[in-house]
């Protein structure tokens, strides 16, 4: 099983672009999410969905939106990149809470 | 507003020493998740504790949560360099958005020979 996927690894964004950050599994978990990982901060929540067609915002939420068509996957959108937005951005799975499986990870600088 | 507070950030250790990681929280809640985080990997889910003196052992490392106290600790019994991570403790917050876990900062561990 791959388990939890993102891409890009690595992406580097001018100031007001707009892009997606793409996020699979494929362990048929209900719950997903988006956290967010600062330099020396813990994971902050942007959103999460407990099913699909259902989402919900985090702690974070301003920027980012999402949605959830499917099971599998879970994109996270960037609607006009600013550089308060570089950040380490994960993507979370699992049947239920908590999030146990977690990607590896998209490294994001936006200059 | 919940607050998760973990000390140390940084702890250098020797081998075959024990040394404990503290984990405290401002408000209220049963529910406390310990990860571990390698350098540029994502994270690893290591422990979940859902009550009052829950207790739960892999290994070398023995987490544990008290609610009445606010703190949960990670207790780590004759270290090896393998342990050397960066390791998370998160609370669930029953008064955020659902599904909100608040993550300490992390507590940097290096086990050196």
């Amino acid at each position: 099983n791959a388990g939890v996927t993102q891409t890009p690894k690595f992406q580097v964004l001018k100031t007001g672009q707009s892009m997606t950050l793409q996020c699979a599994q494929d362990m048929n978990h209900e719950y997903m999410s988006w956290y967010r990982q600062d330099p020396g901060m813990g994971l902050r929540l942007i959103h999460y969905s407990v099913g699909a067609g259902i989402t919900d915002q985090g702690e974070v939420p301003n920027g980012y939106n999402v949605s959830r068509s499917t099971t599998e996957d879970f994109p996270l959108r960037l609607l006009s990149a600013a550089p308060s937005q570089t950040s380490v951005y994960f993507c979370a799975s699992s049947p239920g809470y908590p999030p146990l499986h977690f990607g590896n990870g998209t490294r994001l600088t936006v200059t | 507003e919940l607050k998760v507070e973990q000390n140390p950030l940084f702890l250098s250790m020797q081998e075959g020493k024990n040394y404990t990681i503290y984990c405290n929280y401002s408000t209220t809640s049963d529910r406390l998740y310990w990860y571990r985080q390698d350098p540029g990997k994502s994270l690893e889910s290591l422990f979940v504790l859902l009550s009052n003196g829950a207790v739960k052992q892999e290994g070398r490392l023995m987490a544990s949560l008290d609610t009445k106290a606010r703190l949960s600790t990670l207790h780590i019994t004759a270290a090896v360099h393998d342990l050397s991570a960066t390791y998370f403790c998160a609370v669930f917050d029953y008064g955020g958005s659902q599904g909100n876990l608040i993550f300490g900062k992390g507590t940097k561990l290096s086990v050196k020979p």
